[in-house]
């Protein structure tokens, strides 16, 4: 079965910190994606890869940046922790076509 | 750019009943269609697609038809059920590889 994974479901960080956040894929996907979900808001697009070292910016990338190595990694970094990023974030990748996402099961991050 | 617009919920339902949750949304040309659903704690998962006007996606009894006309892509179950409940996201695609993702809309199913 395919897979996107998360590192972490659950996340606790302080103010400040650097905070990485890490997907895996299995599927020998191109695209990758970064989203956060917030209530009444829906998923924003962060930042989002095309092929390995490549990246692009989403909806809303400030205060964030990411790392593309590997093909099956995606990475997306918090600089400097604030408690307006406290948040579900969700990691997709997809394979080019008419074919939607797969995504993971979501980090929950709580910056305190 | 691309939007979406979802009906708001929750949508609270009887187990049985029919279900409609509508979605419209504006693109330039004609996209592929999705709807994903969400179960508690976990990420999104791919319900159903259309890739053409007319075409009808459907699974695990959802369907939805893609109307070039009225740009809609409504999803429908004829009887839901208490494992229904979720909340769901519809998505075009934006034509570069990129989907656009409604604010979604919680399904409260009651046996």
């Amino acid at each position: 079965d395919v897979k996107v994974t998360q590192s972490s479901r659950y996340l606790v960080k302080r103010t400040g910190e650097k905070v990485f956040l890490e997907c895996v894929q299995d599927m020998d996907h191109e695209n990758m994606f970064w989203y956060r979900q917030d209530p009444g808001l829906g998923l924003r697009l962060i930042y989002f890869s095309y092929d390995v070292k490549m990246k692009e910016k989403g909806d809303i990338p400030e205060g964030y940046s990411v790392s593309r190595e590997k093909k099956e990694r995606f990475s997306l970094i918090l600089e400097s922790a604030s408690t307006n990023q406290t948040s579900m974030y969700l990691c997709a990748s997809r394979q080019p076509g008419d074919y939607g996402y797969t995504f993971g099961s979501g980090t929950r991050l709580t910056v305190v | 750019g691309n939007s979406v617009t979802q009906m708001e919920g929750p949508v609270t339902l009887s187990e049985e009943a029919f279900l409609t949750i509508n979605c419209t949304y504006t693109a330039t040309g004609y996209p592929s269609l999705f709807w994903y659903v969400q179960y508690p704690g976990e990420g999104l998962q791919l319900l159903l697609k259309a890739t053409k006007a007319d075409d009808k996606g459907s699974n695990k009894g959802f369907e939805a038809t893609y109307r070039k006309e009225t740009t809609s892509f409504h999803l429908e179950k004829g009887s839901v059920q208490v494992s229904d409940s979720a909340v769901y996201f519809c998505a075009p695609d934006t034509g570069f590889q990129k989907l656009v993702f409604g604010t979604g809309t919680r399904l409260l199913v009651s046996p």
